[in-house]
């Protein structure tokens, strides 16, 4: 079954330092897709990166990476140099790429970068 | 540029009330997701559509019902609202170029209170 985890609720990171958001995901099917996604308290979601399963290269995306493991399933998420407007919630998102086409959700990670 | 619209953005409905939440979309996308965000949460996902005709239900279609008669349209319908269902309610699109490929364009959010 399709399954995202998200185990770090809450992380507290010094401005300008690099964080990495931790994402495990699970799914049987061969083809499919990992998004990172950022919502600050205003409650809009934002897009961030994208990751495709056969993708031979992890994704950038200006500050965003993505630390694309597939033996181990994981997907995490590397923001450098941390701003202080990087402070939101971040969900790990995965789209299966079968008939199914649902796309799940992790719980989040609060960010908070401290000045 | 309206990208996904929803409303209302804000209701309160009384305990066994019915209400419907209206999303449309101009991109012309087949996929169409109604997501629950609960206080401090992930994304639940309700109901999905992959076009015109075809609906599923997703992690969480208790309480609720939708249609797809047009690609551009996609209510979602609250019976005999319960105070459960007091959330934030997203309503999102997406394309896909290749499986498990296409980033979710979300609406701003309809945030419904039962009381």
């Amino acid at each position: 079954a399709q399954k995202i985890t998200q185990t770090q609720p809450g992380m507290f990171v010094q401005e300008k330092e690099a964080v990495t958001l931790d994402c495990t995901y699970d799914t049987s099917d061969p083809s499919y897709g990992l998004f990172w996604y950022k919502q600050p308290s205003s409650g809009e979601m934002i897009f961030l990166i994208y990751q495709g399963s056969y993708d031979q290269q992890n994704a950038t995306e200006g500050r965003y990476s993505l630390n694309f493991q597939k033996a181990r399933k994981s997907a995490n998420l590397v923001i450098s140099a941390s701003q202080l407007g990087d402070s939101a919630m971040y969900f790990c998102a995965m789209r299966e790429g079968g008939s199914d086409d649902k796309i799940i959700f992790g719980k989040g990670t609060r960010l908070h970068i401290l000045p | 540029n309206a990208g996904v619209t929803q409303t209302p953005k804000f209701r309160i409905l009384k305990i066994g009330q019915s209400m419907t939440l209206q999303c449309t979309q101009d991109m012309n996308h087949n996929y169409m997701y109604w997501y629950r965000q609960d206080p401090g949460m992930g994304l639940k996902l309700i109901y999905y559509s992959v076009g015109a005709g075809i609906t599923d239900k997703g992690e969480v279609p208790n309480g609720y019902n939708v249609s797809r008669s047009t690609t551009e349209d996609f209510p979602l319908r609250l019976e005999l609202a319960a105070p459960s269902q007091t959330s934030v309610y997203f309503c999102a699109s997406s394309y896909s170029s290749r499986p498990g490929s296409g980033e979710l364009f979300f609406g701003e959010g309809s945030r419904l209170t039962v009381l």
